[in-house]
């Protein structure tokens, strides 16, 4: 039972570059959610999915794009990375919304 | 509004003693409450919940919070550390009845570090 995946787990970016976080559950949860989490800061909601076809910004949205690709999958992209975005970034994912169960082990992500 | 305030940011315990995490929350709206474990280099993993039913809440691992509306506290004990029990723990806040809003508070976390 995988849970959560996501894809990276690491990643080096420069500034400008663009690139998508993957993220999959096998759970058949309807809610998903991604979160940055920065030092001494708790996390914070991006974006949230409340079923397949369905998104809603969260707290930090700017910069940020995200498709619910299908019940499985919710991506979220930068399509012009910034210094500012260098974070772990959890995927996370619940049967329903809005409080997440289950979290994904991070996508360690550096822009330079 | 609502914000989460988690007294300690590390604790230190003996194996085998008593655990306490503390945290105050402050809400608009009658809160849900939760404790979220990390370990390292982990995605969080709930803990527990109060969702306005019984006020004592008993969760996975031996741990226990205690809902106080009059002192807005939920604080998490166990009676007794285990070496695996070493992890970040978050308590977070969400406001019931604010449907609007999509966004867990989390606070800035408690480093549990547990002596041999």
């Amino acid at each position: 039972n995988a849970g959560v995946t996501q894809t990276p787990k690491f990643q080096v970016l420069k500034t400008g570059q663009s690139m998508t976080l993957q993220c999959a559950q096998d759970m058949n949860h309807n809610s998903m959610y991604w979160y940055r989490q920065d030092p001494g800061m708790g996390l914070r909601l991006i974006y949230y999915s409340a079923s397949e076809g369905t998104t809603d910004k969260g707290e930090v949205p700017n910069g940020y794009n995200v498709s619910r690709l299908n019940k499985r999958e919710f991506s979220l992209r930068l399509e012009s990375a910034a210094p500012s975005q260098t974070s772990v970034y959890f995927c996370a994912s619940s049967e329903e919304g809005p409080t997440p169960q289950h979290f994904g082990d991070g996508t360690r992500l550096s822009i330079l | 509004a609502q914000s989460v305030t988690q007294l300690d940011s590390h604790v230190s315990v003996s194996e085998g003693t008593p655990v306490l995490l503390r945290c105050n929350y402050s809400s608009s709206y009658s809160p849900s409450l939760f404790w979220y474990v990390q370990h390292p280099n982990k995605g969080l993993q709930l803990l527990l919940k109060y969702t306005s039913a019984a006020t004592l809440v008993k969760g996975i691992n031996g741990f226990e919070a205690e809902f106080k509306k009059s002192e807005t506290s939920f604080h998490l004990t166990k009676p007794s550390a285990h070496m695996s029990d070493a992890a970040e723990y978050f308590c977070v806040v969400r406001p019931v009845g604010d449907t609007g809003r999509r966004a867990l508070t989390f606070g800035s976390g408690t480093r549990l570090q547990v002596q041999p």
